[in-house]
């Protein structure tokens, strides 16, 4: 089982959104609602922002949203603020023996 | 509140062992699934081994299928990482996860702090 396919680094500015990408295949993205995003400030343990594509976990900001078409999910950061500065990696259910498989990781930049 | 406590590593020579626990308070643990993801030195997460509640789903990364088990005590509310024929590559910060489920889904709702494997001559 491959990791799923991240941009290194995204960068943005409080007036803009941000999108990161996390292509997979159809044997883990493309077959499962099952995709979750962390956010990891450096270090310090992950922390889950998104889960099952699109929902927040109570006490996430609005401003994180998640998505998904085929193969790819998507984590936008709308209005991003110097806090959201850090690393971000999805993850995804992949009903193999393999359970789960995490993206390379994002490293999110606010201008 | 979720609280996870790993303990275990250390410096340890390639090819010898090593085991590693993680002491769970604060949710019915026999409840859910757990799994140990780690992350090297500078680098990503990977999912390392899964194990649902009643251990009755197991799972492990290509990476350490054959070298690792990964096991857990309900009644000690532990889980542990049996880690064999260890590897300069097996160095990492190794994080004890809670899965929002009985089954590992990849939605983990609860993290430790980690303990560190260093895997060096």
């Amino acid at each position: 089982q491959s990791a799923l396919t991240q941009p290194a680094s995204v960068s943005g500015s409080p007036g803009q959104s941000i999108t990161i990408s996390c292509t997979g295949t159809s044997s883990d993205i493309g077959s499962y609602d099952l995709v979750s995003w962390y956010q990891q400030h450096p270090g310090k343990a992950p922390k889950v922002i998104i889960y099952e594509v699109n929902k927040r976990p109570s006490g996430v900001s609005h401003r994180f949203s998640g998505s998904k078409s085929g193969n790819t999910a998507s984590l936008t950061i709308s209005g991003p603020q110097a806090e959201d500065e850090a690393d971000y990696y999805c993850c995804s259910y992949t009903g193999s023996r393999t359970f789960v498989v995490f993206g390379t990781g994002t490293k999110v930049t606010v201008l | 509140e979720v609280q996870l406590v790993e303990s275990g590593g250390g410096l340890v020579q390639p090819g010898r062992s090593l085991r590693l626990s993680c002491a769970a308070s604060g949710f019915k643990f026999d409840d859910y699934a757990m799994d140990w993801v780690r992350q090297a030195p500078g680098k990503g997460l990977e999912w390392v081994s899964g194990i649902s509640w009643n251990s009755g789903n197991i799972g492990y990364a290509d990476s350490v299928k054959g070298r690792f088990t990964i096991s857990r005590d309900n009644a000690k509310n532990s889980l542990y990482l049996q880690m064999n024929s260890l590897r300069a590559e097996d160095t990492a910060l190794y994080y004890c996860a809670k899965s929002s489920n009985y089954d590992s889904s990849g939605y983990f709702t609860g993290w430790g702090q980690g303990t560190l494997v260093t895997v060096s001559s």
